[in-house]
């Protein structure tokens, strides 16, 4: 089992749809990362967060660290928000290690 | 101005050579770190550096040498090329010293191909 897992692995959405990620990790952490991989390959960091809640434009992280779970939420979706999100978990106080999930695969069809 | 950024961008190459990725990031970070993602597109870190000196060293074969001139840079050399080393390399970097939590910033990658 891996320290980190998200659900589901693969989402096809249609445009306009609210889509929610979901990730548990298995040991205690410092922070979780939200990341995102554009079908190019790039990979971009969207959140990082320790506790509650972050938002950016339309895009909602949610962290619950006594449940050990994170989602990802995108409101409004669109086909331009295709692309793979990979949770890492960061375990700070045994240094600055990513542990990675094996990500979301997210298709937004118009 | 790029945040993070590898050299080549593509790579391909015979078995048995000796190959260098280089990294450089202008962001002032202290720490920079690779990681590999396989043909099934997982990630895994394999070094981490905190200001030139090396951190983290996963389970990596010895072919894989990492070397850090200086805070900006993390080069990676690999020796003796083997089929199952084709993926995608990525450099990262973060601010902060050891231990601190921080966002990592990542290189556009470096697709490695081994024949």
């Amino acid at each position: 089992k891996n320290e980190v897992e998200q659900s589901p692995q693969n989402l096809t959405a249609q445009e306009g749809e609210f889509i929610t990620i979901n990730c548990s990790y298995s040991v205690g952490i410092s922070a979780l990362h939200w990341l995102q991989q554009h079908p190019g390959g790039g990979i971009v960091s969207l959140f990082m967060l320790s506790s509650g809640k972050k938002k950016h434009g339309r895009l909602i992280a949610t962290i619950n660290i006594q449940e050990k779970h994170s989602s990802l939420h995108i409101t409004a979706s669109h086909p331009r928000d295709s692309a793979v999100y990979i949770c890492a978990s960061l375990r700070g106080t045994s240094g600055s290690r990513l542990t990675f999930g094996e990500g979301t695969q997210l298709t937004v069809n118009p | 101005d790029t945040a993070v950024s590898q050299t080549p961008k593509y790579l391909v190459t015979q078995m048995g050579n000796d190959k260098s990725i280089k990294c450089e990031q202008n962001l002032g970070h202290d720490t920079m770190y690779w990681y590999k993602q396989d043909s099934k597109k997982f990630l895994k870190i394999m070094f981490s550096y905190n200001n030139k000196e090396l951190i983290i060293n996963e389970t990596v074969p010895n072919r894989f040498s990492p070397k850090s001139p200086d805070k900006a840079h993390l080069n990676l050399h690999i020796n003796s090329l083997e089929l199952g080393d084709s993926a995608v390399y990525f450099c990262a970097s973060s601010q902060g010293s050891w231990g601190t939590s921080y966002e990592q910033y990542f290189g556009p990658g470096t697709r490695l191909t081994v024949t």
